[in-house]
């Protein structure tokens, strides 16, 4: 079965460098979810898109920005990066309506900044 | 705001022993769902069970089930017949039934699993 999509597994960039990390949904899954896992902390929810229209905000930096396309795919778009930001940055999908059956997770971007 | 407490960092079992792992919440709401999601070295994050709030029927997947206390705000995990493959982290994660899609994890127990 199609599984959630992301790329690129591992990013590495410089302090104040961008970086833009991607996410495929499951096929008809039209709602998308960021979160972000620090190093031996548990998932932070960022930001959640349901037809291509921001539907939740965590706790994202105004550095970061994300926006889900036609194709249901997302990015996450991150702006002068700092050497906290490196982290595992998860995606996961639900079809609409779906979210409290639990989402399906991406294995991840693993983003390191130097 | 809700909160999810794991106390255990860190459980150890036999191989085809049974292991409970403990999990607290702390809400005002009424209606909600739990997760217990299994992160292996491969770093991927896997639903293994989920229960609903206003179910009092404790859930079930195979060798996974679950002992749901709502008055005590309490979701742990047993695992039975434990396998060389369960050995991961094990996070506890809540969501509100109301308009949110955040899921609010615990800081997780790892799980090691000897022969």
């Amino acid at each position: 079965a199609a599984g959630v999509i992301q790329s690129p597994r591992h990013l590495i960039k410089e302090k104040r460098e961008t970086a833009t990390l991607k996410c495929y949904p499951i096929p008809r899954h039209d709602t998308v979810y960021w979160y972000q896992q620090g190093p031996g902390q548990d998932p932070q929810f960022l930001i959640s898109f349901y037809e291509k229209m921001q539907s939740d905000k965590g706790s994202i930096p105004d550095r970061f920005s994300a926006q889900q396309f036609s194709d249901y795919h997302s990015e996450l778009n991150m702006s002068s990066l700092e050497l906290g930001d490196s982290a595992l940055y998860f995606c996961a999908s639900s079809p609409v309506g779906g979210a409290h059956y639990g989402y399906t997770f991406g294995s991840g971007t693993r983003l390191t900044v130097v | 705001a809700q909160t999810v407490t794991q106390s255990q960092p860190e459980m150890s079992v036999q191989e085809a022993e049974t292991v409970t792992l403990s999990c607290t919440y702390d809400t005002s709401e009424s209606d909600y769902y739990l997760f217990w999601y299994k992160q292996p070295p491969s770093r991927q994050m896997i639903l293994v069970i989920r229960q609903e709030a206003y179910k009092q029927q404790n859930a079930t997947e195979n060798r996974f089930s679950v002992n749901f206390q709502k008055a005590a705000k309490s979701f742990s995990l047993k695992i039975s017949d434990s396998q060389l493959g369960d050995a991961a982290m094990y996070f506890c994660a809540y969501r509100s039934a109301r308009n949110t899609d955040k899921l609010i994890f615990g800081t997780g127990t790892r799980l090691q699993v000897f022969p």
